[in-house]
């Protein structure tokens, strides 16, 4: 069974600038999250998906945050513009049916300078 | 308060050690508790899971709950140099609520 494929796996941008992060999930997993790490951290849930649909974005910094999930499979999360405090790993994760059982791609590390 | 307290560490242990990994949480809600480990570069991969209170071993890996004290534990027996990683800890609560996760401790296994 394939794993949760994520792109690119490195990132470096200055800031100000845009950047679009995308994920793929194991098939037939109708969950998706993303998450950012920042060093020394634990995982922070910015956005959650139910097949189309956004179950909780409440820590998704909306006003530079966008993310979509297009027909219940891949999702893209975008940051617009990006601030130097925005440097982190950005990890998704996918789920069959129950929260506990997350699998997580390897993740995209940006750096904003 | 954080909603979830990890020691970060590093912890360092000579190998064939038994290792116990501790957590604290505030939100009595939680009922799902789970061990993520996480190699460098890496994302984090579910290592166990226990539903409410108790214990559940699987091989060298020991979870433990202790809900009437908000706490809970991971012990390794006999520690390997590839057991070195970050540990996480985990929880959530019934209904589809998001997960919290601890800071992580850094294990160490020294050969």
């Amino acid at each position: 069974e394939a794993g949760v494929a994520q792109s690119p796996r490195y990132k470096i941008i200055e800031k100000r600038q845009s950047v679009a992060f995308w994920c793929n999930p194991i098939s037939g997993h109708a969950t998706l999250y993303w998450y950012q790490q920042i060093l020394g951290q634990g995982p922070k849930l910015l956005i959650q998906f139910q097949n189309n649909g956004v179950v909780d974005d409440s820590q998704l910094p909306k006003d530079r945050f966008s993310a979509e999930r297009l027909k219940g499979v891949d999702s893209t999360l975008k940051i617009q513009p990006a601030k130097l405090e925005d440097s982190a790993v950005y990890l998704c994760a996918s789920s069959p049916v129950f929260i506990y059982e997350q699998y997580f791609g390897p993740g995209t590390r940006l750096t904003v300078t | 308060q954080k909603e979830v307290e990890q020691d970060p560490g590093p912890l360092s242990v000579p190998e064939g050690a038994i290792v116990s990994l501790n957590c604290t949480y505030s939100n009595s809600a939680f009922q799902y508790f789970m061990w993520y480990r996480q190699y460098s570069r890496k994302g984090p991969e579910l290592l166990m899971y226990t539903y409410s209170s108790g214990n559940k071993e699987d091989g060298r890996f020991t979870a433990q709950v202790d809900k009437s004290s908000k706490y809970i534990s991971l012990f390794i027996r006999d520690s390997q140099p590839s057991d070195s990683a970050t540990y996480l800890c985990a929880m959530s609560a019934p209904g589809g609520f998001k997960t919290i996760f601890g800071a992580g401790t850094r294990l160490f296994v020294k050969a």
